[in-house]
C-alpha cells in the first residue's frame, strides 16, 4: 500500500512552460485535493475532486488545471508557468472528506 | 487579520519536557480542528481532529478545543528528539455544501536530546 505518490519530485521551468503533476493514491479514496504550499503562508487549496469525473475549484485556482478521469488519479496542469507558481505542491486523498486528509510527499517546482 | 493565528517558533524544548503548541481563530464558522505533523521535506501527516470543544488524548498527544475563546492546543508529553518537526493546525468550515480548510502557518519545534 503505496499511500498517494507524486511524480516528478522536483521540476524547474522555464516562464512559458508547461507541465503536469501527477498525483495517485491506491487507497480507494473518493476524495483528492491538491495545495500548494509558500514560505510563511499555510496550505493553499488549489483544485479538489470528490469523486471520479467531479472537480471544483479550491482558494488559489488560476493558472492551474485538474481532471479526474478514474479513482486513481488526479494529474495537475500548469499552463504557462510564471515565477509566482514556484511553490510545494501536495496531493492529498481521504476516504470521507477535508478531515482526515493523507497527504503525498510534495513536488517542488521552480520557474525561472 | 488572518482567520488562523499560530506562533511559527521555533520553539526549542529539552527532551522529556511537556511542550504546548497553539493556534486561534476568528471565524466562529470553523467546525473540525486538526494538528499535522510535518517533517522536513515531507508530506503533512495527520495526527489527531476533533470536532467538539474539550479535550481529546492519543498516546503522548492532547488536541484541547475550546470553542468559547476561539482557542486549540496540542500538548505533547515526553517529548522526544523524533518529535521534532512543524505542527500545523487546521480548521474546516462548512460552506454551501464545501467544506474549506483553512491552514495555520505553522509551528517549527526542536527537542532537543
Amino acid at each position: 500500500n503505496a499511500g498517494v505518490t507524486q511524480t516528478p519530485k522536483f521540476r524547474i521551468l522555464k516562464i512559458g512552460q508547461s507541465m503536469t503533476l501527477q498525483c495517485t493514491q491506491d487507497m480507494n479514496h473518493n476524495y483528492m485535493y491538491w495545495y500548494r504550499q509558500d514560505p510563511g503562508m499555510g496550505l493553499k487549496l488549489i483544485y479538489y475532486s470528490v469523486g471520479a469525473g467531479i472537480t471544483d475549484k479550491g482558494e488559489v485556482p488560476n493558472g492551474y488545471n485538474v481532471s479526474r478521469s478514474t479513482t486513481e488519479d488526479f494529474p495537475l496542469r500548469l499552463e504557462l508557468a510564471a515565477p509566482s507558481q514556484t511553490s510545494v505542491y501536495f496531493c492529498a486523498s481521504s476516504p470521507q472528506g477535508a478531515d482526515t486528509q493523507y497527504f503525498g510527499p510534495g513536488t517542488r517546482l521552480t520557474v525561472l | 487579520q488572518k482567520e488562523v493565528e499560530q506562533d511559527p517558533g521555533p520553539l526549542s524544548v529539552p527532551e522529556g519536557a511537556i511542550v504546548s503548541l497553539n493556534c486561534t481563530y476568528s471565524n466562529s464558522a470553523f467546525q473540525y480542528f486538526m494538528w499535522y505533523r510535518q517533517y522536513s521535506r515531507k508530506g503533512p501527516e495527520l495526527l489527531m481532529y476533533t470536532y467538539s470543544s474539550g479535550n481529546k488524548e492519543d498516546g503522548r498527544f492532547t488536541a484541547q478545543v475550546d470553542k468559547s475563546s476561539k482557542y486549540i492546543s496540542l500538548f505533547i508529553r515526553d517529548s522526544q528528539p523524533s518529535d521534532s518537526a512543524t505542527y500545523l493546525c487546521a480548521m474546516i468550515s462548512s460552506t454551501g455544501g464545501y467544506q474549506k480548510v483553512t491552514f495555520g502557518t505553522g509551528t517549527k519545534l526542536q527537542v532537543i536530546p
